[in-house]
Parts: structure tokens; C-alpha cells; sequence
């Protein structure tokens, strides 16, 4: 199975400020990498897929890039909505897999 | 409204078997692979099984094969979980998922509420 590795594991940030969360695959999944936002106790929401395209309805704060082996997901302007945990998903091939999950706290 | 509604969810023993189900509305439910994705107390998402729209293909990862089944009742337009031979690992909160379209097949764009599967004794 392709497994998925985030970094960091938590980020301590203050509103307005642009944070990055990295994923790592450990083998190529071209451009076939999800990501997710949870808040406890509530279902993951998909904010970003095929790498790089925003889904309908997320603000245009939140952006993805990368290809191969290595994405990132950025946030600019961060918000008070936006600390969460946020998590990325391999759909290269079967198994999907998911990444631990960084999680976004207030500074 | 688009929606997906789990249910089936308790406590059970070790060794145990439980069904989950997933009532989907709102969408043509034969139209779209689906997934379950489990979530254990303050822990990570993983996958464990994807089903075609038709119910012909299954998928699973290797920490449930064997042990669970998934299947699908399209004229009910829902999606089921077996889950057999349980063990306290598998204490989780279990989602199902709709899996998207073209260049979204294989990302969740639709998911449940979950519903919590608690294995002890």
C-alpha cells in the first residue's frame, strides 16, 4: 500500500496567518491526492482534490499543489473557522490511504 | 438534499458481528462507487473498503479482509458494512462515503454522520 506521510503534525498559528502542511507519498501518485478539513466530532469536508482543485464551495483561501510524491496544502489569511485537523488521501491506486492528519491550533 | 445516514452501530464482545447501514438520498445512489472510512478515539482516518456502483467490485484493505464485507442494495439505495470477528482495535466511529465522478473517483465528497462501533467485553 502507498503510504502517506504529513508534516508537521500539529501547527500553532495566529488568524491572518499563511500556513503550509506538507504530505509526502512513498511512491508516485501523480496528481491523485485529496484534502480534507475535520472539526471534532464531525465528518471530514473535502476541500481540495486532484491535487490542486479547489471544491465547490471552499474558500479560495485554502490552495494545493505538488505532483509525484510531494503536496502541499496552503492556507492564506487564516481564519478562525479554519483551526481544525486537516488530512490528505492517496486515490492513485488501492488501497486508499490517508495521511495521519496535521492539526492547525491557535497560537 | 444530498445525504448519506448511518446506522447499526453499538457495543458488541470480542468476536462479535455487527451490520452497519447507509441510507443514501438526494442523488442516484447506483451511479457512485462508495467507501467506509473508520476513525478510532483520537486517532487518524482509514479506509477499509470501496464497493462499485453496481456492486460487482469490492476493495479492501488488508486490516479488514476477511473480516468484513461490504455490499450494496441499490433498489434501497443503501450501502452495508458486516463486520465479523471483531477485536477491540476495531473500536471506531465508521463513516460511509460517496466516492466522486471522473477526476474526483476515489475522493469523498459526500459523507455520512458515522456511527460508533465500540468492541469490549
Amino acid at each position: 500500500d502507498i503510504q502517506m506521510t504529513q508534516s508537521p503534525s500539529t501547527l500553532s498559528a495566529s488568524v491572518g496567518d499563511r500556513v503550509t502542511i506538507t504530505c509526502r507519498a512513498s511512491q508516485s501518485i501523480r496528481s491523485w491526492l485529496a484534502w480534507y478539513q475535520q472539526k471534532p466530532g464531525k465528518a471530514p469536508n473535502l476541500l481540495i482534490y486532484r491535487a490542486s482543485s479547489l471544491e465547490s464551495g471552499v474558500p479560495s483561501r485554502f490552495s494545493g499543489s505538488g505532483s509525484g510524491t510531494e503536496f502541499t496544502l496552503t492556507i492564506s489569511n487564516l481564519q478562525p473557522d479554519d483551526f481544525a485537523t486537516y488530512y490528505c488521501q492517496q486515490y492513485n491506486s488501492y488501497a486508499w490511504t490517508f495521511g495521519q492528519g496535521t492539526k492547525v491550533e491557535i497560537k | 438534499e444530498v445525504q448519506l445516514v448511518e446506522s447499526g452501530g453499538g457495543l458488541v464482545q470480542p468476536g462479535g458481528s455487527l451490520r452497519l447501514s447507509c441510507a443514501a438520498s438526494g442523488f442516484t445512489f447506483s451511479s457512485y462507487g462508495m467507501s467506509w472510512v473508520r476513525q478510532a478515539p483520537g486517532k487518524g482516518l482509514e479506509w477499509l473498503s470501496g464497493i462499485s456502483g453496481s456492486g460487482g467490485i469490492t476493495y479492501y484493505a488488508d486490516s479488514v479482509k476477511g473480516r468484513f464485507t461490504t455490499s450494496r442494495d441499490n433498489s434501497k439505495n443503501t450501502l452495508y458494512l458486516q463486520l465479523n470477528s471483531l477485536r477491540a482495535e476495531d473500536t471506531a466511529v465508521y463513516y460511509c462515503a460517496n466516492e466522486g465522478v471522473a477526476t474526483k473517483s476515489g475522493v469523498f465528497d459526500i459523507w455520512g454522520q458515522g456511527t460508533m462501533v465500540t468492541v469490549s467485553s
